[in-house]
């Protein structure tokens, strides 16, 4: 079945480097969406991708869908103590969700 | 966006005992969906409720263990059947919009089982 894979699993950062995780899918999706959740708390919808090659920004955070659209990144600049959490994402073809094990970032102050 | 809320926010259960989850959106969405998230896991995918008619379960997960109800469009329940230490995790309801692919979840419901 399709699988989406999510590197690395845990990233540290000291505060004010960047940062970025990987997500790959087995098969061509029809969209990818991110999502952060902070510790103790639920999964948070960030973006959606649709077009290949996409790239879409919110403040710090730059997304990209790749050409195949079956791989994206989220990157993030400078990174602060309020970017902690687990960022995934999460894969669509069928109208269900397939998620990304997850990239857990801590950020050192 | 959606407003979605869920009872109870945590429970410790005894083992062999069930635990029934609701669900509830604050307006009418079109697909509402069941997760499970073992700790520092991902999010796993374990049935879509359909309004009206019994729930579509994902592989491995099954109607006795998990029923599902959803008897309108803002409300549903999970419930954990039969529960062992094994089914402690954290049990998250989605909903999404017509026309859409946006996933919004609640805010979960973590469970203990002793």
């Amino acid at each position: 079945g399709q699988q989406v894979m999510q590197i690395p699993q845990y990233q540290h950062v000291q505060e004010g480097e960047d940062f970025t995780t990987y997500c790959n899918s087995s098969t061509t999706l029809s969209n990818i969406q991110w999502y952060k959740q902070r510790p103790g708390g639920h999964p948070v919808f960030l973006i959606q991708l649709v077009k290949s090659g996409e790239v879409k920004k919110q403040k710090r955070l730059t997304f990209q869908f790749g050409e195949a659209k079956k791989n994206s990144s989220l990157h993030i600049t400078a990174t602060q103590t309020t970017d902690v959490g687990t960022y995934f994402c999460a894969g669509s073809n069928t109208g269900k969700l397939i998620f990304g094990q997850g990239t857990t970032l801590q950020v050192k102050p | 966006s959606a407003v979605i809320s869920q009872k109870p926010s945590r429970d410790i259960c005894q083992r062999g005992t069930s635990l029934t989850i609701q669900c509830q959106v604050d307006s009418q969405v079109t697909m509402m969906f069941w997760y499970r998230q073992q700790p520092g896991q991902s999010l796993t995918l374990i049935a879509t409720a359909n309004q009206g008619s019994e729930a579509t379960y994902e592989s491995g997960f099954v109607i006795d263990k998990f029923p599902i109800s959803r008897p309108n469009l803002t409300f549903s329940t999970l419930t954990v059947s039969n529960m062992s230490p094994e089914d402690s995790s954290i049990y998250l309801c989605s909903v999404q919009r017509q026309g859409g692919d946006t996933q919004y979840f609640g805010p979960g419901t973590r469970l203990t089982v002793l």
